[in-house]
């Protein structure tokens, strides 16, 4: 399967440790999104690389998250000193630029709990 | 403003057909998505439809679009209990020189015998 991947798929963490998502886009995919879902809501977006350049940060993403994606592949998401209110599914996604749509694929997430 | 609006419930009978609604604010939306995501799972792209269609039709999907009101809906025909998730309507919109997804709460599909 070549889809989109997220490790791990949950992390449970106390307040105040830090955290690191990973992504995998699909391979030929040159643009890479960050989301977070919290219950009852649709995805949030966070930040989103085109290649390894961040090209757009959401106010939702505070000095305590950072992203990056190194060589124009994967791509982490960190979060220092986790609070109760980082607890959600985060998810990443993928897209092709080209002509047409620039459809996003979701992976299946990681989903925090911050005790 | 960027808002996308659902319906958060609709709750079908095995084989009738289901129709999950949504109203989007962006005029300028080029792609209008609905994704499907089941419990614990990440978001399934289910169709997409191109601003300048009124109807997109994929086996079981039907997408109407009325541009005029801003209103999109999904049609499932002959719904399965494996139908049953949470129906989430995006809109684009474009900002900083990309397509920025904007989703609604979803709508959550719940299939009864």
């Amino acid at each position: 399967d070549t889809g989109v991947s997220q490790n791990p798929r949950h992390k449970i963490t106390k307040r105040g440790q830090n955290v690191t998502f990973r992504c995998d886009p699909i391979s030929e995919h040159n643009r890479l999104y960050w989301y977070r879902q919290t219950l009852g809501q649709g995805p949030e977006f966070l930040t989103y690389f085109q290649n390894e350049a961040q090209l757009e940060k959401s106010r939702l993403l505070s000095d305590r998250f950072s992203a990056e994606r190194p060589k124009g592949s994967f791509s982490t998401l960190e979060i220092q000193r986790t609070e109760q209110g980082d607890s959600a599914m985060y998810l990443c996604a993928s897209s092709f630029l080209a002509g047409g749509p620039n459809t996003q694929y979701f992976g299946p997430g990681t989903r925090l709990t911050v005790l | 403003g960027e808002d996308v609006e659902q319906s958060l419930f609709l709750s079908v009978r095995e084989g009738d057909s289901s129709v999950i609604n949504c109203t989007y604010t962006d005029s300028s939306s080029t792609y209008l998505y609905w994704y499907k995501q089941e419990p614990g799972a990440g978001l399934q792209l289910l169709t997409y439809i191109f601003s300048n269609m009124d109807m997109k039709q994929d086996q079981r999907l039907t997408v109407l679009l009325n541009k005029k009101d801003k209103h999109l809906s999904l049609r499932i025909a002959d719904t399965q209990t494996g139908d049953s998730a949470i129906y989430f309507c995006a809109e684009t919109v474009f900002s900083g020189g990309y397509n920025k997804l904007i989703f609604g709460a979803g709508t959550r599909l719940a299939v009864h015998p």
